[in-house]
């Protein structure tokens, strides 16, 4: 079954407006990643969370340990925020291994 | 400090030909991952190595794929007799530690014709 399950899968934003994306897991889980993958493929890192919320300008990013959750804030969309962004789980039951979400899609428009 | 690297970025073969992934994590950097990623999907773990040693390597389809850390640095994956829906990118991952963040190499396109 979908072990981290990403919402929506797919988006489309106006430039300058706000967003967020969400994973819920139905693992226990001890570490959260997002990424952004462009069009070329390289997954860039975004964030790495403990229970607790990062900010890093325009993005804020939120783990929810207790409530199995995690979002990822989009604030003054630009256009090279475009890509695909994905979630990834570190189980509590496999240390190390990380278990992705399905992606959400992310167009911004002018 | 220079990332993860890999090569080639792209391949494609005919079914029952072999082909072999190259990478090259961070400077530092004791774990290794491979993960295969189908198109539209997230990536999966394929196998992960502590320097030399295979960790985990339950996800590997051990008929076909096999994967080497010899020295601890650089890895190789193979894959002895490509199928078509061995279709995917191949993305290699290293962390400083087990359980540290991960970060990843550009990888490499592989169609299987």
């Amino acid at each position: 079954g979908d072990q981290v399950k990403q919402s929506p899968s797919a988006l489309s934003l106006q430039e300058g407006t706000n967003s967020a994306l969400r994973c819920n897991f139905s693992i226990a889980t001890t570490t959260v990643q997002w990424f952004l993958q462009n069009p070329r493929g390289s997954l860039m890192n975004l964030f790495y969370l403990v229970p607790g919320t990062k900010e890093n300008g325009r993005l804020k990013s939120t783990f929810n340990s207790k409530e199995s959750y995690s979002t990822l804030h989009i604030r003054d969309a630009q256009l090279e925020d475009s890509g695909t962004y994905f979630c990834a789980a570190e189980p509590s039951s496999s240390f190390s291994k990380l278990v992705f979400g399905q992606g959400t899609s992310l167009s911004v428009v002018p | 400090e220079a990332g993860v690297t890999q090569s080639p970025r792209y391949a494609v073969l005919q079914e029952g030909q072999a082909v072999s992934f190259w990478c090259d994590p961070i400077s530092g950097h004791d774990t290794l991952y491979w993960y295969q990623q189908p198109r539209d999907q997230g990536p999966q773990l394929l196998v992960y190595f502590r320097d030399e040693a295979v960790i985990d390597n339950s996800q590997l389809p051990s008929d076909r794929f096999s994967a080497v850390r010899p020295k601890g640095t650089n890895s190789t994956l193979k894959i002895q007799s490509a199928k078509q829906g061995d279709t995917a990118t191949y993305l290699c991952a290293s962390s400083l530690n087990r359980g540290y963040e991960q970060y990843f190499g550009p990888g490499t396109r592989l169609t299987v014709l």
